[in-house]
């Protein structure tokens, strides 16, 4: 069965572009999460997608979105870039079953994105 | 809110020798709570997982952790390290997301 796959891999924008990173789950999986990895803030939480709903929230400006397709591939989004937004970018998709507290959340190899 | 506390930023081990990775853990209840490693390039993979009972956890390549309530922790064990062992571990609490520790890098020496 095929993983988690994310597109593009490596990806270099300048300040004050936008910038969309594609995440296709595992299939049968109906929950996306995504989450920023940086050096200086380590790994945290952006949001999670759940049938074409965003179900949780992290602590990140608007300016960072995301959305969820019917065939649960999700897609976020950054708007006007800062310099500060240079990371690598994860997706984990879930089963999510209903009713289910914790479903074990699978992690792609990751975007690396890097802003000048 | 919940959280973890790796208080090793950088372990370094030689290649046979015993490893061990200290996690801390601040919540309420009983935490659910993982052990990931991140090899150069790569995303996270999951080494074990604890959610209740058996304290003592095994986990995939010959890891283990023990959760201790006493202590508030939950330290990943491995008995004799291989280089391939050389990556970055975080240990991470799960409320309806993952909040991970900062990391612990592993440096494997021959």
């Amino acid at each position: 069965k095929a993983g988690v796959t994310q597109t593009p891999r490596y990806l270099i924008k300048t300040r004050g572009q936008q910038v969309t990173l594609s995440c296709s789950p595992i299939s049968g999986h109906r929950s996306v999460s995504w989450y920023q990895q940086t050096p200086g803030q380590g790994l945290q939480f952006l949001f999670e997608y759940f049938s074409e709903t965003q179900r949780n929230k992290g602590n990140f400006p608007g300016r960072f979105s995301g959305r969820q397709f019917s065939n649960s591939r999700s897609e976020m989004n950054v708007s006007t870039l800062e310099l500060g937004d240079s990371a690598l970018y994860l997706c984990a998709s879930s089963l999510s079953f209903r009713g289910a507290y914790y479903n074990e959340q699978f992690f792609g190899p990751g975007t690396r994105l890097t802003v000048l | 809110a919940q959280s973890v506390t790796q208080p090793d930023i950088h372990i370094t081990v030689s290649e046979g020798a015993s490893l061990e990775l200290r996690c801390n853990y601040s919540y309420g209840a009983t935490p659910y709570l993982f052990w990931y490693v991140q090899s150069p390039g790569q995303g996270l993979q999951l080494l074990l997982k604890y959610f209740s009972g058996d304290t003592l956890v095994q986990g995939i390549k010959g890891f283990e952790a023990e959760f201790k309530r006493s202590q508030s922790s939950f330290n990943l064990r491995k008995p004799s390290v291989h280089w391939s062992d050389a990556a970055e571990y975080f240990c991470a609490v799960y409320d309806y997301k993952l909040s991970f520790g900062a990391g612990t890098t592993v440096t494997v020496r021959a």
